[in-house]
């Protein structure tokens, strides 16, 4: 079964702190990964994208991926309240489908 | 521009009902993905659309599940003999090609009782 792990949690940071979420993959054929955010009641919601390795850095977010270590992970700084949700990894693999495999998600509550 | 729309936002039905839920993908979008989220879960694969085609139906649970996009535009799920395991929130994404990002639906929260 090709699986996408991440730590359940949950993440709590102070406002202000720089939230880090971590996501490894178990297929070596996966090659785009993805990153949502859920509030809680409502549908996944899409944040980043990253196909190469590297950093990518969209505004307050960069995601990592280090596809030797199959590892992907989303920094926030300068959380918010308002960032506080559950965070979903996902992967695509070239191997099979365009299907997306997610993980469990990490809750993230962002402290005043 | 509209996004992913799903109906109904709720349905509840009874233990071996029928039931179909429809999914309008944004427009233009050849990807549609069909996935089920239960509390606490993340979504989790059932099938994959491109145009017309399921290209992978393999996460399907069982032959009561059913689903057809026959212009290659909107998506029908359709579960028959409902059964309380069923009961989980149903997500409709849809991307612009293959090998690209999806976009989510608000989700149907189908409730068997």
């Amino acid at each position: 079964q090709k699986e996408v792990e991440q730590n359940s949690g949950p993440l709590s940071v102070p406002e202000g702190a720089i939230a880090s979420l971590n996501c490894t993959y178990s297929d070596r054929g996966s090659q785009s990964f993805f990153w949502y955010r859920q509030y809680s009641g409502k549908s996944p919601e899409l944040i980043m994208s990253i196909y190469s390795n590297g950093d990518k850095e969209d505004g307050r977010f960069t995601a990592q991926l280090n596809k030797a270590s199959q590892y992907v992970s989303l920094l926030i700084r300068d959380s918010q309240p308002s960032d506080s949700a559950t965070y979903l990894c996902a992967s695509q693999s070239l191997g099979g489908s365009e299907k997306l495999v997610f993980g469990k998600g990490m809750k993230l509550t962002v402290n005043p | 521009g509209a996004g992913v729309s799903q109906t109904p936002s709720n349905k509840v039905t009874e233990k071996g009902k029928y039931v179909e839920l429809r999914c309008d993908p944004i427009s233009g979008h050849t990807a549609l993905y069909w996935y089920r989220q239960s509390l606490g879960q993340g979504p989790e694969f059932l099938i994959y659309f491109q145009g017309t085609g399921a290209a992978d139906d393999s996460g399907l649970p069982n032959d009561r599940f059913f689903a057809v996009r026959p212009e290659g535009s909107v998506s029908t799920l359709k579960i028959q003999r409902t059964e309380r395991g069923d009961s989980a929130v149903y997500l409709c994404a849809s991307g612009p090609g293959e090998w690209t990002e999806a976009f989510f639906g608000q989700g149907t929260r189908l409730t068997v009782v």
